[in-house]
């Protein structure tokens, strides 16, 4: 049963540390995006990555956020410092995409539901 | 501003009764999906979406895609409460990024 996994499924954190969360996508998936979701905004597109290129990460704050695939089994968001604004469910989703512009049909992990205090 | 706007934002309804949630946007797609998000859970695609004025079934569901394009309605009929849940819709944009709607959460009473 092919599925996104995500770790860890829940982080509570102090203010000021360091984040990371990981995320390994459907094997043979080329495409891998990362969303935050919250009550206020919704689910909103931080970052997202085609054959392991980064095709935009226009959706994350510059300073303490970065996004990084080392490998096609692995990507990583990190956040440092981290602050309470940050607290939000992050979610890792992988699919099957051809060309910049196309309408990749994303599967979900379960989450990572981050508490910033 | 939103890329896609959803509404209701939220639908409180008896088993049994039909409902129908909008997907609306000024932009025109090439596909559109639909998603259902239940709690503690990431969403799930329910369906895809690709010629204007196509109308898909899957089970109780009926979405429907615009003439245009632009919008897209789901309507479920004779709900049950295992349909309770927020339903998103997703389109690419011409930055080729997928975003979502806000969603409609929907809740269905015994």
């Amino acid at each position: 049963d092919a599925r996104v996994t995500q770790t860890p499924r829940h982080k509570v954190t102090e203010m000021g540390q360091e984040v990371t969360m990981r995320c390994q996508p459907i094997l043979g998936h080329n495409t891998v995006f990362w969303y935050r979701q919250t009550m206020m905004q919704g689910l909103e597109l931080l970052a997202y990555f085609r054959n392991r290129a980064p095709l935009d990460d226009s959706g994350m704050p510059k300073d303490r956020f970065s996004a990084e695939m080392p490998d096609a089994t692995l990507a990583t968001l990190k956040i440092q410092p981290s602050e309470p604004r940050d607290s939000a469910v992050y979610f890792c989703a992988s699919g099957l995409g051809q060309g910049v512009i196309t309408n990749t049909e994303a599967f979900f992990g379960q989450g990572t539901r981050l508490t910033v205090v | 501003t939103q890329l896609l706007e959803q509404s209701p934002q939220f639908l409180s309804i008896q088993e049994g009764e039909n409902l129908t949630v909008y997907c609306n946007s000024s932009s025109v797609f090439s596909s559109l999906q639909w998603y259902r998000q239940e709690p503690g859970e990431g969403p799930v695609l329910l369906v895809t979406v690709v010629t204007g004025g196509e109308v898909k079934k899957l089970k109780r569901l009926t979405f429907q895609f615009g003439d245009a394009r632009k919008d897209s309605s789901l309507h479920i009929t004779a709900a049950q409460p295992g349909d309770t849940g927020l339903y998103l819709c997703a389109a690419t944009d011409s930055w080729g990024k997928l975003q979502f709607g806000a969603g409609t959460q929907v809740v269905v009473t015994p």
